[in-house]
């Protein structure tokens, strides 16, 4: 079974910058998170799909991040205009489960971003 | 505001030895626990769990055990391996996991060989 792909795995941009990362979730799995890793600190939760609603984006900073899981498989992140505080590694995860269980979530190796 | 506190960034165990990993949560609303291995450029792995109705869940090598007076929480691994050497988080749920995670800010383990 492929896991939770992601691309790019690298990026470096300006500040003002825009960016956009995609995630690939496992096959049939019909929840996807997007989360923020901050050097030196955990994971941070920015949006949660369930299929392609959206569960909960509280953390998302709305007036520079958006998300979006057309047709409930795929999604991109986008971040404009870009600021040095974004630097961070995005990783997405996805799970089979409607609801419970966050043990079920996979994973991908999250791409890493750079703002100059 | 930090819910979830690993206060040891890094750890060092000789080989065979018991490695503990120590974390301390705030909100007294969690009620599931995670713990997370996490390898250079990977995401991370799901290592065990466990509901606040336990205070302790045990699978192989990894032990975790909840203490919810102190609002405490250790994994325990033993013996400890090289491959045991990576990033280890901490996570806390409410609503027994169904809503999101909160993650700790990592201990990084390092397995003496």
């Amino acid at each position: 079974e492929a896991g939770v792909a992601q691309s790019p795995r690298y990026k470096i941009i300006e500040k003002r910058q825009s960016v956009a990362f995609w995630c690939n979730p496992i096959s049939g799995h019909a929840t996807l998170y997007w989360y923020q890793q901050i050097l030196g600190q955990g994971p941070k939760l920015l949006i949660q799909f369930q299929n392609n609603g959206v569960v909960d984006d509280s953390q998302l900073p709305k007036d520079r991040f958006s998300a979006e899981r057309l047709k409930g498989v795929d999604s991109t992140l986008k971040i404009q205009p870009a600021k040095l505080e974004d630097s961070a590694v995005y990783l997405c995860a996805s799970s089979p489960r409607l609801a419970g269980g966050p043990e079920t979530q996979y994973f991908g190796p999250g791409t890493r971003l750079l703002v100059l | 505001d930090q819910q979830v506190k690993q206060n040891s960034p890094s750890l060092s165990v000789q080989e065979g030895r018991i490695s503990i990993l120590n974390c301390d949560y705030t909100n007294s609303m969690f009620d599931y626990f995670l713990w997370y291995k996490k390898y250079p450029a990977e995401g991370p792995t799901f290592l065990i769990s466990i509901s606040s109705i336990k205070d302790k869940n045990e699978d192989g090598r990894f032990t975790v055990f909840l203490n919810k007076s102190a609002k405490h929480l250790s994994l325990h691994i033993v013996p400890s391996q090289p491959g045991d050497s990576a990033v280890y988080f901490c996570a806390a749920s409410g609503n027994f996991g169904n809503e999101k995670l909160t993650f700790g800010t990592g201990t990084r383990l390092t397995i003496i060989p």
